[in-house]
């Protein structure tokens, strides 16, 4: 079985801090992802990587930023955490290029910024 | 670009009634694959089915079944005999080529089914 790990299901962080969301996967996945979810609003793409330290911008990538120096872990970085910032952040992996494969999801990390 | 829309925001069905949850994409692709995906209360989303644009048979699982319509450019979700257990928000979402080969998912905003006893 895939298993994808978020390293905090809650975390509390004040507005300006700079917060760290680890993802890990164990299945060897070529691709990453981080997604945010918001009432209403489904799941938006921040940003995902198909490679080691190779990353492209998703749909709403401001105020974020990503890492993959290891296959197996992708972390999303929000330089300086802000209200609006408050959500539900999903990771996900897939196997690979060329055709497509699901997405498999970790669950979730609920970030509230106050 | 992409579009997947699900228009049915939220869904309460009595237990064993049976369920369609829509979806309508949008795609210039003529290659692509959409999915569906179930959220149960636990966060957690859970892959249901992908299916390829050449392959247009419906498909069936259990109490599930997929109607892939490339015609009206949709890809309906029933659930037959429905239960408690189904209560989730359901996500479909349709392939989108980024670089290197890669592909994305862009997906609808889902349809939160509530199935009482």
């Amino acid at each position: 079985d895939v298993k994808v790990t978020q390293s905090s299901r809650y975390l509390v962080k004040r507005t300006g801090e700079k917060v760290f969301l680890e993802c890990v996967q164990d299945m060897d996945h070529e691709n990453m992802f981080w997604y945010r979810q918001d009432p209403g609003l489904g799941l938006r793409l921040i940003y995902f990587s198909y490679d080691v330290k190779m990353k492209e911008k998703g749909d709403i990538p401001e105020g974020y930023s990503v890492s993959r120096e290891k296959k197996e872990r992708f972390s999303l970085i929000l330089e300086s955490a802000s209200t609006n910032q408050t959500s539900m952040y999903l990771c996900a992996s897939s196997l690979g290029t060329g055709g497509s494969y699901e997405q498999y999801f970790g669950p979730g990390t609920r970030l509230t910024v106050t | 670009a992409q579009k997947v829309t699900q228009a049915q925001t939220e869904i309460s069905v009595v237990e064993k009634e049976d369920v369609t949850l829509d979806c309508v994409y949008e795609t210039r692709d003529t290659t692509y694959y959409l999915f569906w995906y179930k959220q149960p209360p636990s966060g957690e989303l859970v892959f249901l089915i992908r299916r390829n644009s050449f392959d247009e048979q419906n498909e069936i699982s259990g109490r599930y079944s997929w109607n892939f319509q490339k015609s009206t450019s949709s890809f309906n979700f029933t659930i037959t005999a429905s239960q408690v257990v189904d209560s989730a928000v359901y996500f479909c979402a349709l392939s989108e080529l980024g670089q290197g080969g890669s592909e994305k998912l862009v997906f609808g905003k889902g349809t939160k089914l509530t199935v009482n006893p």
